[in-house]
C-alpha cells in the first residue's frame, strides 16, 4: 500500500512564526503536491514537484515556499505565518496518473 | 485547462436509500477522472477512477461511476447507502499528457449525510 505521512495532525502557531510542514512518501513516487483545503473552496494546489530540487507554483503559492532535497520528502514552508493561512494542509504523491494523500495537518495560526 | 463542477454541496439521504452525487467536467483534452472520499478529520482516500476502457467503474464498497463523454459527466452512485458512507466526496479530473500530467483539478466537494 502507498503510504504518505505528514509530520503533524494538528499544529498551532503564532502570527509571524516560520512554520514547516513535512511530508514523506514511501513509494518512490516522482511527483509530490501540497494543497490547502478550506470549507466551500475544495482543494487548492499550492506547489508541486516533479523531481528532486524541482518545484512549480500551483494556483495559490503566495506566502508559501517548498523544499525537496530528497525524493521521498516534500516540505511546505510558511515564511511568516498569518491568520489567513489557518487551514487544512494535504500532501499527496503520485507516480503517473493517481494521487495518494496523507492524513492532513490542521494548522491554526493565532 | 480543466474544470470540475459538483452540482450539489450537500446531499441528505436516509439509510438504505439510493444516492447519486453529480459531477460535470470541462476539458479540451482527454481526461482521467477520479472520485475521492474524505471522512471527518482525515485525508482523502481514492474511491474509484476512470483511466480508459470500460466507462463503468466500481469501488470495493458498492459505489460506481460512469464516464459519459458526450455529457462530460462522471456521476457517482450507490444503490443503498449506509450510515458509514457519511463523508465528503470530491470529484477530480486530470488531463492526459502534456506538462501538467498528474495534476488534479478538484470540485468543491459534496457532503453526503446518511440519516437513520
Amino acid at each position: 500500500d502507498v503510504k504518505v505521512t505528514q509530520s503533524s495532525r494538528y499544529l498551532v502557531k503564532r502570527t509571524g512564526e516560520k512554520v514547516f510542514l513535512e511530508c514523506v512518501q514511501d513509494m518512490d513516487h516522482e511527483n509530490m503536491f501540497w494543497y490547502r483545503q478550506d470549507p466551500g473552496l475544495g482543494l487548492r494546489l499550492i506547489y508541486f514537484s516533479y523531481d528532486v530540487k524541482m518545484k512549480e507554483k500551483g494556483d495559490i503559492p503566495e506566502g508559501y515556499s517548498v523544499s525537496r532535497e530528497k525524493k521521498e520528502r516534500f516540505s511546505l514552508i510558511l515564511e511568516s505565518a498569518s491568520t489567513n493561512q489557518t487551514s487544512m494542509y494535504l500532501c499527496a504523491s503520485s507516480s503517473y496518473d493517481t494521487q495518494y494523500f496523507g492524513p492532513g495537518t490542521r494548522l491554526t495560526v493565532l | 485547462a480543466q474544470s470540475v463542477t459538483q452540482l450539489d454541496s450537500q446531499v441528505p439521504v436516509f439509510e438504505e436509500a439510493p444516492v447519486e452525487l453529480r459531477c460535470n467536467y470541462s476539458s479540451s483534452v482527454s481526461v482521467y477522472l477520479f472520485w475521492y472520499v474524505q471522512y471527518p478529520n482525515q485525508g482523502l482516500q481514492l474511491l474509484l477512477k476512470y483511466l480508459s476502457g470500460s466507462t463503468l467503474v466500481e469501488s470495493i464498497n458498492g459505489f460506481e461511476a460512469e464516464f459519459n463523454k458526450s455529457q462530460t459527466s462522471f456521476h457517482l452512485r450507490k444503490p443503498s447507502v449506509h450510515i458509514s458512507d457519511t463523508a465528503e466526496y470530491f470529484c477530480a479530473v486530470s488531463g492526459v499528457g502534456g506538462g501538467s500530467q498528474g495534476n488534479l483539478i478538484f470540485g468543491k466537494g459534496t457532503k453526503l449525510s446518511v440519516k437513520p
